[in-house]
């Protein structure tokens, strides 16, 4: 069965503090990617990554890195959290097009409050 | 720029139809859908491709009107399992971009008994 597990469903955090989040997939997907959802504002891409090392900036990557060392890994880092980033995360995976099914498969995401 | 979803949000009672809308201003090559239930992840109803045909199951299916560069998903005869948001997933004029979409605000759907 096809498994993303993300590493917290809710954190809390201060302003100013460096945040890490972890995302892990079982599935040898090549492509990773995280999202921020707002009430209103759908699904938005922050980062995404299609190999080991290599990271493209999606939509909104101000205020956000991420780091993927390992295949199954993709980790998002907030360097000095801010209230705005206050949201719902959602990481996702997707199998190179034509090697499998077209859809992304979604982690359970983690609801970040920063105080 | 994100596609537009048209309703922001519909109640409809149990058997009841509903369209939900995707527009996007740039040409699209694939529509995806998925639908969120309340604290769950999103989860994949089906992929429309350019030049594909329609869409779905018995109930759920769905078009693409590339000349318009709109989707529209069509739920039949709704049942209470079909509540949450629905979210259109827009691809590029290349599939070939490792599946990045770009996700519309999305529309709250709930139905009622």
């Amino acid at each position: 069965d096809v498994k993303v597990t993300q590493s917290s469903r809710y954190l809390v955090k201060r302003t100013g503090e460096k945040v890490f989040l972890e995302c892990v997939q079982d599935m040898d997907h090549e492509n990773m990617f995280w999202y921020r959802q707002d009430p209103g504002l759908g699904l938005r891409l922050i980062y995404f990554s299609y190999d080991v090392k290599m990271k493209e900036k999606g939509d909104i990557p101000e205020g956000y890195s991420v780091s993927r060392e390992k295949k199954e890994r993709f980790s998002l880092i907030l360097e000095s959290a801010s209230t705005n980033q206050t949201s719902m995360y959602l990481c996702a995976t997707f199998h190179q097009p034509g090697q499998g099914s077209n859809e992304q498969f979604f982690g359970p995401g983690t609801r970040l409050t920063v105080l | 720029q994100q596609p537009v979803q048209s309703p922001q949000a519909v109640i409809l009672r149990e058997g009841e139809d509903a369209v939900i809308n995707c527009s996007s201003s740039k040409a699209l090559y694939s529509v995806h859908w998925y639908r969120q239930k309340h604290g769950e992840a999103p989860v994949f109803l089906m992929i429309l491709l350019k030049g594909g045909e329609q869409k779905g199951h018995e109930k759920i299916s769905a078009s693409f009107n590339e000349k318009k560069q709109q989707s529209s998903l069509y739920l039949t005869a709704s049942q209470l399992s079909y509540s949450g948001t629905y979210f259109c997933g827009t691809g590029g004029v290349s599939y070939n971009q490792g599946g990045k979409l770009i996700f519309g605000q999305g529309t709250e759907l709930s139905v009622k008994p």
